[in-house]
């Protein structure tokens, strides 16, 4: 069966630090990843996916398949960036496996 | 465009009582999505619809739990009775439709139950 984990629930880092949020993943097939993220007070959205090879908000996720992992990253933390992000995986038919979450907070 | 709007916001019950949440997709949103988040957890998928047929309800608890989305537009999801471990936020969400190219999922506001 398809799992995502996300091994840290909390994180902190300092304003201008690097970011990085851990996500592995457990499935047999060539799988969708996506990062969502949920600020205080506002509706669960969708941050990036893996295929479109974006940089949003200055964050990035590359796919690494032989360690089955899709880190967040981002160089310089920003006191916006506090938020819940989750770590997610998509198999041909849209259903989304979530991870349970890493509560990010960015100390000034 | 307005968003994915869900009543009510908060709802408290007592243990074996039934409740129903409501969800509005966003319009033209072919493919309807309920999720269950419980406290630490991520959202784990209940159902999914795709116009008023359901596409997967592998994780629904169907002795209990509920969902119909008539005319494709409007989806109600039912909890009869409920217990206390189904205390969590109750999200919905909708995409463009559903098919092999990923559509990006709205979510709405959630409905937070508590079941005392």
């Amino acid at each position: 069966a398809q799992r995502v984990t996300q091994p840290e629930k909390l994180l902190s880092v300092f304003k201008g630090a690097p970011v990085e949020l851990k996500c592995n993943y457990s499935y047999s097939g060539s799988p969708e990843l996506f990062w969502y993220v949920q600020y205080s007070r506002q509706r669960l959205q969708l941050l990036l996916r893996h295929i479109s090879r974006e940089s949003i908000k200055g964050f990035t996720a590359d796919l690494n398949k032989g360690e089955t992992s899709f880190h967040l990253k981002k160089p310089f933390a920003q006191e916006e960036d506090s938020a819940m992000y989750y770590c997610a995986l998509s198999f041909g038919n849209e259903k989304l496996t979530f991870g349970t979450g890493t509560r990010l907070t960015i100390i000034p | 465009e307005a968003g994915v709007a869900q009543s009510p916001r908060y709802k408290i019950i007592e243990k074996r009582q039934s409740v129903a949440f409501w969800c509005n997709p966003i319009s033209g949103h072919a493919t309807l999505y309920w999720y269950q988040q419980i406290l630490g957890q991520g959202p784990k998928l209940l159902i999914q619809f795709q116009n008023n047929g359901v596409v997967d309800d592998s994780q629904l608890p169907k002795d209990r739990f509920s969902a119909e989305r008539l005319k494709g537009v409007d989806s109600t999801l039912k909890i009869q009775p409920a217990k206390l471990e189904d205390s969590a936020v109750y999200l919905c969400a909708s995409s463009l439709e559903f098919s092999q190219q990923y559509y990006e999922q709205y979510f709405g506001p959630g409905t937070r139950l508590t079941v005392t």
